[in-house]
């Protein structure tokens, strides 16, 4: 089983549709999530960082994490063409250097 | 100004050869990364670095060596490389550690094995 599992789409969906993405986790020492977004042939930049559990909200987007079912959301509310990309989910240990673990990542499209 | 740069973007060699791809940083950040995105699109790091010294090394053959000059670089150099070795390479920096810090990534080094 991995660390870290994510369904990798594609999803499609309508221009101005809620969209939602989760990710699922095994390691329950993880205590910082993040959400980032990858265009094509562009690299992972940070969309939203949440520690622990609780919910973050930045404009359209709200990123949640459950840590008691293991499993972290991201939604995007009135989606947009601009929208399409991968989504990874990643997460961490507290303390010192611990590594980065990713998500595969889900292929988002929105279509107009 | 680009903030996490590497170069190659794109790079097709042969089997056997030896290859580098160098990265530079310019945000001041003390840790460095190299990651490798598969075919599949799985995000795996391979190394990192804290102020030129070796903290991470994930299971990687010995082919792969990376080289940090100073904290605003770091290098990675491919010697005898293998048709899988071909593979999407992101250098990426942080401020320390990473943890709830943003890693920022470079463009990515497409690199074809053939």
């Amino acid at each position: 089983q991995k660390e870290v599992e994510q369904d990798p789409g594609p999803l499609s969906v309508p221009e101005g549709a809620i969209v939602s993405l989760n990710c699922t986790y095994s390691n329950s020492a993880f205590q910082y999530f993040m959400w980032y977004r990858q265009y094509s042939r562009k690299g992972p930049e940070l969309l939203m960082y949440t520690y622990s559990s609780g919910n973050k909200e930045d404009g359209r987007f709200t990123a949640q994490v459950d840590k008691s079912s293991k499993y972290i959301s991201l939604f995007i509310r009135d989606s947009q063409p601009s929208d399409s990309a991968t989504y990874l989910c990643a997460m961490r240990e507290s303390g010192g250097y611990q590594k980065v673990t990713f998500g595969i990542g889900t292929k988002l499209q929105v279509i107009p | 100004d680009t903030a996490v740069s590497q170069t190659p973007k794109y790079l097709v060699t042969q089997m056997g050869n030896d290859k580098s791809i160098k990265c530079e940083q310019n945000l001041g950040h003390d840790t460095m990364y190299w990651y490798k995105q598969d075919s599949k699109k799985f995000l795996k790091i391979m190394f990192s670095y804290n102020n030129k010294e070796l903290i991470i090394n994930e299971t990687v053959p010995n082919r792969f060596s990376p080289k940090s000059p100073d904290k605003a670089h770091l290098n990675l150099h491919i010697n005898s490389l293998e048709l899988g070795d071909s593979a999407v390479y992101f250098c990426a920096s942080s401020q320390a550690g990473g943890g709830g810090n943003t890693i920022y990534f470079g463009e990515g080094s497409w690199l074809t094995v053939v």
